[in-house]
């Protein structure tokens, strides 16, 4: 059974057309990331909620936004999108909590592919 | 911050043969090694991890190795099939964030 859901698999846009990724999770996990991954290259953190703790890294584009209304979901808003945000969106999970067994390992879903025309 | 270092960057092996990946990072509190695989337009896919109180963790042909002391940690996969073909990450990071730092990646080829 998929434990991290990401839909669309893939979403073509429009240049400055704002979009929505979705991500579900059924494990339960405290924490949800977003990551971008360009191809050949490693993921790339953009930000991620511990509970609706909402932690974003230094160098993600204001451009980017998220939204977690309930444990299992977490969208990621992109404004408006340029050709440069064409790429794969990973959504991943860990369980979080200081002390409890493998509360860092992280579970990723199988991406949704943006194209920006 | 941390920085991971993940060689060799395409690996070709036989099928049957091993293969070995290593990365070093850079920061002593690290204290977590996961590897993931990544299929061709799929997500990455935790294949096995280690933690800092252990030097070395097996399950069936792939095995990952950690020193601490030169900061470096290495996955081998042992009788390589056609099927391991893929791009591996190494990551590492700290037991109290939640923030992975990944290496480059390595795009493994397993001929038939």
């Amino acid at each position: 059974d998929a434990m991290v859901i990401q839909n669309p698999r893939y979403q073509v846009t429009q240049f400055g057309k704002p979009v929505t990724l979705s991500c579900s999770q059924t494990l339960n996990h405290n924490v949800m990331y977003w990551y971008q991954q360009k191809s050949s290259q490693a993921p790339k953190l953009l930000f991620h909620y511990y509970d609706k703790d909402f932690n974003n890294e230094a160098d993600t584009p204001d451009n980017f936004q998220s939204r977690r209304p309930n444990t299992s979901f977490c969208f990621l808003d992109i404004r408006s999108p340029g050709l440069g945000d064409a790429a794969m969106y990973l959504c991943a999970t860990s369980r979080g909590g200081a002390g409890l067994a493998d509360q860092e390992t992280q579970y990723f879903g199988p991406g949704t592919r943006l194209l920006v025309l | 911050g941390e920085n991971v270092e993940q060689h060799p960057s395409t690996l070709s092996v036989q099928e049957g043969d091993s293969a070995v990946i290593k990365c070093t990072y850079s920061d002593s509190a690290s204290n977590y090694f996961p590897w993931y695989k990544q299929e061709l337009g799929k997500g990455p896919q935790l294949i096995i991890d280690i933690r800092s109180n252990v030097g070395e963790k097996k399950d069936q042909r792939i095995a990952v190795t950690l020193n601490k002391t030169a900061k470096h940690f290495s996955l081998h996969i042992t009788e390589t099939q056609p099927e391991d073909s893929a791009v591996y990450f190494c990551a590492a990071s700290t037991r109290n964030f939640n923030k992975f730092y990944f290496g480059s990646g390595t795009k493994l080829n397993v001929k038939p």
